[in-house]
C-alpha cells in the first residue's frame, strides 16, 4: 500500500532563512508521481509540483526547489529566503496508479505546518 | 486553467437537516471528482470518487446513504450531508482532475465549511 510520511509535523522559522520540508514515500509501483500542495489559511489546496518516477532531476521554481531521490524515497521541497506569505500547511502527496473507477487518487501526508516568523 | 469552486464557502445548520455542497470545474470538464473532508489540524481524508454519469466510489468506512454524492454533468458533483449531526462538522474539500492529463493533478476548491448545531 501507498504511504506517504512528513515527519515535521510543524516548523517555525524566521524570514529570510532557508527551510526544507521533508517528504518520505513508500509504494511498490514503479510508475508514480508526487506532489507538493500549498494550504494557506484561507484552506484552499494549491497546486505546487508533480514529479513522475522516471524523472529525478531536480527543479526549482523561484525560491522554490524540489529534491528527488529515488534511492531514499523522498521528495523534499526546500523555500529559499522565506517570506511571511509562505505561512502554510505543505502537504506532500503520492499518486495511486491502481485505478478505480477510472481514477488516481491521492495519498496524502499528514502535513507540515510552516510559520515564517517576521 | 483549471479553477475549480465550491459553494457554499461556509453553512451552519441545525441537527437533523441535509446540507448539498457543489463542485464545479470552471475552465474544463471533469469526469471524475473527489471528495475530502479534513478535521482541524490533520490532512485530507479522501470520502469518495465521484464519477460523472455512474455512481461514486465511496472509501472504506464512509457511509453511502449519509453521504450522498451526484456528479450529473462533467462540470458539476455535489455532496449532501443527509441528516447532519454535530460530528459532521468538518471541512469539506472538493477536486478535479483535467481528464487525459497524466499523473492524476488534482485541483481543489476553495472548501466548504460545515457546522452542524
Amino acid at each position: 500500500a501507498q504511504k506517504v510520511t512528513q515527519a515535521q509535523t510543524e516548523i517555525s522559522v524566521v524570514e529570510k532563512e532557508d527551510v526544507t520540508l521533508d517528504c518520505v514515500y513508500e509504494t511498490r509501483d514503479t510508475t508514480y508521481y508526487l506532489f507538493w500542495y500549498k494550504q494557506p489559511p484561507s484552506g484552499e489546496l494549491v497546486f505546487l509540483i508533480r514529479r513522475n518516477s522516471f524523472d529525478e532531476q531536480n527543479e526549482i521554481s523561484g525560491r522554490y526547489s524540489w529534491n528527488f531521490q529515488k534511492s531514499t524515497s523522498s521528495f523534499n521541497f526546500t523555500i529559499t529566503a522565506s517570506q511571511v506569505v509562505d505561512s502554510a500547511v505543505y502537504f506532500c502527496a503520492l499518486s495511486d496508479l491502481v485505478v478505480a473507477g477510472g481514477a488516481q487518487k491521492l495519498v496524502f501526508g499528514q502535513g507540515t505546518r510552516l510559520t515564517i516568523n517576521p | 486553467g483549471a479553477v475549480v469552486s465550491q459553494h457554499p464557502s461556509w453553512v451552519i445548520c441545525k441537527s437533523g437537516t441535509s446540507v448539498k455542497i457543489e463542485c464545479r470545474s470552471l475552465d474544463f470538464q471533469a469526469t471524475t471528482m473527489f471528495w475530502y473532508r479534513q478535521f482541524p489540524k490533520q490532512s485530507l481524508m479522501l470520502m469518495a470518487t465521484s464519477n460523472e454519469g455512474s455512481k461514486a466510489t465511496y472509501e472504506q468506512g464512509v457511509e453511502k446513504d449519509k453521504f450522498l454524492i451526484n456528479h450529473a454533468s462533467l462540470t458539476l458533483s455535489t455532496l449532501t450531508v443527509t441528516s447532519a449531526h454535530p460530528e459532521d462538522s468538518s471541512f469539506y474539500i472538493c477536486s478535479a482532475r483535467i481528464p487525459g492529463s497524466g499523473g492524476g493533478t488534482q485541483y481543489f476548491g476553495p472548501g466548504t465549511r460545515l457546522t452542524v448545531l
